[in-house]
Parts: C-alpha cells; structure tokens; sequence
C-alpha cells in the first residue's frame, strides 16, 4: 500500500524557516517524481513545487521560487520541501504528491502556520 | 498561467445526477484530472486522463472532456459523495505548470 506521510509543520515567525518531511512506503520511491502542494485555510489547492525521480530537476511555483527548496533523499525515500523567509500568505496545509501526471497518491498533509 | 474555472457549489438529492464543470480554454485538447477532497482529509483522485477512473473507485463516478468544459458526472449520488471536487491540468506551455480549478462543493440533500 501506499503510503506518503508528512512532517515538520508548525508555528513560525515571518521571516522564519522550517524543513517538512515526507516519508514515503510501499512502492519504489526513486522511481516517481514527486510534488508539494499546498492549501490555505478555507481554499483551493495550490501546486507548489516538483522534482523528478533522482532529484536533478526541479521546478516552482513563482510565489516561493527563491525562498523554497525542494529535495529528496532516494536511500531514505524521503521528500523534503526547505521553507526559508516565510510570510503570513504561506500558512497553509502542505501535501505530498506522487507521479508526474497525475498526481495519484497523496499525504494527510501538515499544517503550517507564519504568524506573530 | 492557464485559468480553469469551476462553480463553487452543486447541491443534488440522493440518487439523483450531480454534473461539476470544468472551464478552460480549448480544454478539451488537455487532459484533464479530478480530485475529491472530504473535509479534513486528504485530496483522493477519482477521474484521471478525462474519464479514466483509478482503482476502487465507483462506476457512478465519470469524466469528460470537450471543447472549453470538462464534466465530471456523479450518478446515483449518495451522501458520502460530500465534499470538494477540483479539477487539474499538466499544461507544459503554462507557468504554472500544474493547476487546480477553484474547487465545487457539492452538497447532497
């Protein structure tokens, strides 16, 4: 079975930065291209960022391109998303997302908070 | 960026027919995905390449695409069919490269 879970929210300061996780299982994870997506309080869901099975490719959203980092770590099958001069706009639920197109499977998501 | 546009909410009695539109320019030569969303939970996908539907998921549950709509059609709806739909498109052209419809509630009655 599938399984994609999260880590690393919390409450942060603007300006703040914070390390979320995504311990994947169940399949063969160096094989899949993975994403985060986000979801404010109350909205939609927001493609965040991705990167490709070995991690040599990276792509992202224009509203964390610069402050955001994504990454990943095939002998740990782990997902990381680096969170870096975080603002209030970024507090949201953020999900990992498995495959290319679509996105198949996803995380029960962790929340997080940019507040003073 | 590529804008696809959703109504924000569809309410339906049980067992009847509930119809979720997806607008977008010339979608219909863009494939499309759907994602159910029940509150507090994770986004589930439930249509995929216009009318594809994943493992476990209901036969009552159908997508289409065509021109500037896709469809995505719930038949015989029962109340755990509650929650968020939201389309999404892959557009390599686009910047994003993904993107969400707004999402539709649908609310059965």
């Amino acid at each position: 079975e599938v399984q994609l879970v999260e880590s690393g929210g919390g409450l942060v300061q603007p300006g703040g930065s914070l390390r979320l996780s995504c311990a994947a299982s169940g399949f063969t994870f160096s094989s899949f291209w993975m994403h985060w997506v986000r979801q404010a309080p109350g909205k939609g869901l927001v493609w965040v960022s991705r990167i490709n099975s070995d991690g040599s490719s990276t792509t992202y959203a224009d509203s964390v391109k610069g402050r955001f980092t994504i990454s990943r770590d095939n002998a740990k099958n782990t997902l990381y998303l680096q969170m870096n001069s975080l603002r209030a706009e970024d507090t949201a639920v953020y999900y990992c997302a498995r495959k290319l197109d679509p996105m198949d499977s996803w995380g029960q998501g962790t929340l997080v908070s940019v507040s003073s | 960026s590529y804008v696809l546009t959703q109504p924000p909410s569809v309410s339906v009695a049980p067992g009847k027919t509930a119809r979720i539109t997806c607008g977008g320019n010339n979608i219909g030569s863009k494939s499309i995905h759907w994602y159910q969303q029940k509150p507090g939970q994770a986004p589930v996908l439930v249509i995929y390449h216009d009318s594809d539907r994943p493992s476990g998921i209901p036969e009552r549950l159908s997508g289409s695409n065509s021109g500037n709509t896709a469809t995505l059609t719930i038949s015989r709806v029962e109340a755990g069919d509650e929650g968020d739909y939201y389309c999404q498109v892959w557009d390599t052209s686009s910047d994003p490269p993904y993107v969400f419809g707004s999402g539709t509630k649908v609310t059965v009655l």
